[in-house]
């Protein structure tokens, strides 16, 4: 069973605060992918990765880092949160080994930025 | 500029009844489509995928029709039931394998018993 975990599962943080969400996934997937969600906007690209050491900007980069130290890891990285960052976060990784290419995602992380 | 539009955006049916969700998009170099369902408090999970030179794929109850000429495709649910009460998204994979997909907006889909 494909297994990507996400910490925390809820923050509060404050605005100009320096957030940074966690995910670890044991697939050994070598894609991994940061997603928010909103209502109405459906669930938008921020950044991903192709394996250890590289990241790319997805849709909707701006106000965000990635940071993928391993295979296991990827880290989304808010420097300065700002109200607009509230949302809930998804975490997910992927491979094309065979069949239908599926991306594997963890539970979220909800973020309120007060 | 939204590359995947879906539609419903809410859709209410009853138990026993057929679902149907549509999406079309603009991209032509779209060659994969999966479906993904999502329960309140999870993540999306793959539900069921097509390839552009398919038009249609089944999966028990579930089955997603391509139409490749007019960019369109959709997700049919036959005999819903009140399990299936989630939010349906469709996705295209922008460009040949590249992992990256592109999500609709989602429909929330609930079966009344």
């Amino acid at each position: 069973e494909a297994a990507v975990t996400q910490s925390p599962r809820n923050k509060v943080a404050v605005t100009g605060g320096k957030v940074t969400l966690s995910c670890n996934q044991t697939n050994n997937h070598n894609n991994m992918y940061w997603y928010r969600q909103d209502t109405g906007h459906g669930l938008r690209l921020i950044h991903y990765s192709y394996g250890a050491g590289s990241t790319e900007k997805g849709d909707i980069p701006d106000g965000y880092k990635a940071s993928r130290p391993s295979q296991e890891n990827f880290s989304l990285i808010l420097e300065l949160a700002t109200p607009s960052q509230t949302s809930v976060y998804f975490c997910a990784s992927g491979d094309r080994d065979w069949g239908p290419y599926e991306q594997y995602f963890g539970p979220g992380t909800r973020l309120t930025v007060l | 500029q939204q590359q995947v539009r879906q539609s419903p955006q809410s859709l209410t049916v009853w138990e026993g009844g057929t679902t149907v969700l549509t999406c079309s998009y603009e991209d032509s170099t779209f060659n994969y489509f999966p479906w993904y369902q999502q329960f309140p408090g999870e993540g999306p999970a793959l539900l069921i995928s097509i390839l552009s030179v398919s038009d249609k794929k089944e999966d028990g109850r579930f089955t997603t029709f391509f139409n490749k000429r007019e960019k369109k495709l959709s997700l049919h649910i036959i005999d819903s039931q009140p399990g299936d009460s989630a939010t349906y998204f469709c996705a295209a994979e922008a460009g040949a394998n590249t992992g990256k997909l592109t999500f609709g907006h989602g429909t929330i889909l609930r079966v009344h018993p």
